[in-house]
């Protein structure tokens, strides 16, 4: 059965850092992938995807995610952190017609 | 589009009374899914619709639960008799085959059972 790991159930990151959100799948044919974030009291919300066309994916808000087939990662980035990335986040890989979840990664943004 | 549409926003209901939840898919939109989010289990998916067909509910925990779509703009997910630790937040999502399999979600619904 495919899975996803998010390594770091908190992450925590000064204004301004460099955001760092890990990610890895099990599959031996790579999935789509996606990342999710989750606002307090709020659903989930579509960051980016990765659909085999280009292995660097760019997102909404400044961010973006870096296929590696050879490491079997989707590992999630952002040069300069906001306050207002303060949420949580999910990577999902795609099955046959659902979306397996990691368990999230909750991203604290400290002034 | 307005996007999945969950009612109501908020539930609380006492041990043992019935809950229904409702969902509207996004129009055009073959699958359906309800999750279950806690902060002891993260997000569970329970059930999930393929052309208002039920594919597959083991996530539903117990006979308690129940999921149905009758058309394909309409699913609802009952909880009969509540008990305290259905407490959580249930989402809604839709997707179409033909997109990767990418996920809507709606806003959810904030079930409280005391």
């Amino acid at each position: 059965a495919q899975s996803v790991t998010q390594l770091g159930s908190h992450v925590s990151v000064s204004e301004g850092a460099l955001v760092l959100l890990r990610c890895n799948y099990s599959s031996s044919v790579p999935p789509y992938l996606f990342w999710y974030v989750q606002y307090p009291n709020q659903g989930l919300q579509l960051l980016l995807k990765y659909t085999s066309a280009a292995t660097l994916v760019k997102g909404i808000n400044g961010f973006e995610a870096e296929f590696k087939k050879s490491e079997t990662s989707f590992h999630l980035t952002k040069p300069s952190a906001h306050m207002s990335d303060a949420a949580e986040y999910f990577c999902a890989a795609s099955g046959y017609s659902t979306l397996t979840f990691g368990k999230g990664t909750m991203l604290l943004v400290s002034p | 589009d307005a996007g999945v549409i969950q009612s109501p926003r908020h539930e609380v209901t006492e041990m043992g009374q019935e809950v229904t939840l409702r969902c509207k898919p996004i129009s055009g939109h073959d699958y359906l899914f309800w999750y279950r989010q806690t902060m002891m289990r993260g997000l569970e998916l329970l059930i999930y619709f393929n052309n208002n067909v039920p594919i597959d509910d083991s996530g539903m925990p117990e006979d308690r639960f129940s999921a149905k779509m009758p058309n394909a703009s309409f699913s609802t997910l009952k909880i009969q008799p509540s008990e305290p630790r259905d407490s959580a937040v249930y989402f809604c999502a839709s997707s179409q085959a033909s997109a990767y399999n990418e996920q809507f979600f709606g806003p959810g619904t904030r079930l409280t059972v005391l």
